[in-house]
């Protein structure tokens, strides 16, 4: 089955600055790759999300890259604020017959003031 | 978001003990979704179901049971607690044809 690699998992940042979350699925078959922001004690909420038809995606601070050869896709925060800190979490879906989402592990992503 | 919500949001129970945690969404979505969430785990599929009477297995299905009589309802039970499912317990959902899944406040279940 599908299994998800996210790195770090740990990150600490200084407010301004850039981070990079990076992920790594096994099965070639997954083509949905959403990307959810958990704050402390709350439920995980979608922020991006990008198809396998699509290398890269931008929504204001926030982008996404996905390199299917490799298996491997991105969550890029440029300008970090210390309200991004919280978990951060990849996964992979299938979407046409599918409906299993796997996760990574989470981020941990701290922002510093 | 307010359209799925979880019961109870707390919930303490003993060893042995059967619990049932509740999943009710109002938006009539096809895909219903268990997680557990433990440090260091992430968020690990419980069960899954497609729609009305259609339940599989996810990752770490053991000593947890569903079903799903109604399209609006997805409850989740623990036949017999452990120790080991203490956790986090969330809910999701997702539309026929769609992408996101939708999650609910989650319930914190602590079997001493």
């Amino acid at each position: 089955g599908e299994n998800v690699e996210q790195h770090p998992s740990t990150l600490s940042v200084q407010e301004g600055d850039s981070a990079v979350i990076k992920c790594t699925y096994s099965d070639s078959a997954s083509n949905y790759f959403p990307w959810y922001k958990q704050e402390l004690g709350k439920r995980p909420q979608l922020i991006i999300d990008i198809r396998s038809n699509v290398g890269e995606k931008k929504d204001q601070r926030i982008a996404v890259t996905l390199n299917k050869t490799a298996k491997h896709f991105s969550l890029h925060i440029t300008e970090t604020q210390p309200e991004d800190s919280a978990v951060y979490f990849c996964a992979a879906s299938m979407t046409a017959g599918g409906f299993k989402t796997i996760f990574g592990a989470g981020t941990r992503l701290f922002v510093k003031a | 978001d307010a359209g799925i919500t979880q019961s109870p949001r707390y919930k303490i129970t003993e060893t042995g003990r059967q619990v049932t945690l509740m999943c009710h969404q109002t938006w009539s979505h096809s895909y219903m979704f268990w997680y557990r969430q433990d440090l260091g785990h992430g968020l690990r599929l419980i069960y899954y179901s497609a729609a009305a009477d259609i339940t599989d297995k996810g990752e770490v299905p053991d000593g947890y049971v569903v079903s799903r009589s109604k399209t609006e309802n997805f409850p989740l039970t623990l036949e017999s607690a452990t120790r080991s499912q203490t956790s986090v317990y969330f809910c999701a959902s997702r539309g026929f044809g769609g992408d996101i899944q939708y999650f609910g406040a989650g319930t914190r279940l602590s079997v001493l």
